[in-house]
């Protein structure tokens, strides 16, 4: 396993597009985080899962925001009708619950530019 | 609600210069604190993560002390290297494993 993975890396977007964007994580890990991060910030949480439930939403997910976890296994993001100000890093990252250290990894992220 | 705050939020040294970085919370309930790295552009990378129970924990060069009492965390880089310039940010973390992070310490070092 080479740890979380996203894809893409890059997304350029017209504002009121559509965006999806994927997350694989370690493969044993149960839960899985969703971040945003904007210039000159720490990461922000936007949601998480456990399994294929989503447990947690943060008021920054806008109702245009949805996340998914088929089967517990990889996840998407889904940003609909595109803002400029959505125009940020989103990071993926996943751990394992119950093991001695609740130590996440992150993904590389997907840097996102609205235009 | 957790606030964590870095200081300083920029550092420039010299080659061979031990490098201090400074991390707070406001709630001492914290599970984990976990220090990252992050080059620009970049995902983040985990250094160090620090349990509630510990007061430190030390990989190579590296040296992550916790003092849950006063809401403080130190990052320690011994004789620093220019490969050591990045970003750096501390995350405290609750039960659920989510992560509220600071601002990041921006660190450049100068050969």
């Amino acid at each position: 396993d080479t740890g979380v993975s996203q894809n893409p890396r890059h997304k350029i977007t017209k504002r009121g597009q559509n965006v999806t964007f994927r997350c694989d994580p370690i493969s044993e890990h149960n839960r899985l985080y969703w971040y945003r991060q904007t210039l000159g910030q720490g990461p922000e949480f936007l949601t998480y899962f456990q399994n294929e439930a989503q447990l947690e939403k943060s008021r920054l997910l806008s109702d245009r925001f949805s996340a998914e976890r088929p089967k517990g296994s990889f996840s998407t993001l889904e940003i609909q009708r595109t803002e400029q100000g959505d125009s940020a890093m989103y990071l993926c990252a996943s751990s394992l619950q119950g093991a001695r250290y609740t130590e996440a990894f992150f993904g590389q992220g997907t840097r996102l530019t609205v235009v | 609600k957790q606030e964590v705050t870095q200081i300083p939020a920029a550092l420039s040294v010299p080659e061979g210069e031990n490098l201090v970085l400074n991390c707070s919370f406001t709630d001492s309930a914290i599970y984990n604190l976990q220090w990252f790295r992050q080059d620009p552009g970049k995902g983040l990378t985990s250094l160090l993560l620090i349990q509630s129970s510990q007061r430190e924990q030390t990989s190579g060069r590296l040296n992550a002390s916790l003092d849950k009492s006063s809401g403080r965390s130190t990052l320690y880089i011994a004789a620093s290297q220019p490969g050591d310039s990045a970003t750096y940010l501390c995350a405290a973390t609750d039960s659920w494993g989510k992560l509220q992070f600071g601002a990041g310490t921006q660190v450049v070092v100068t050969p």
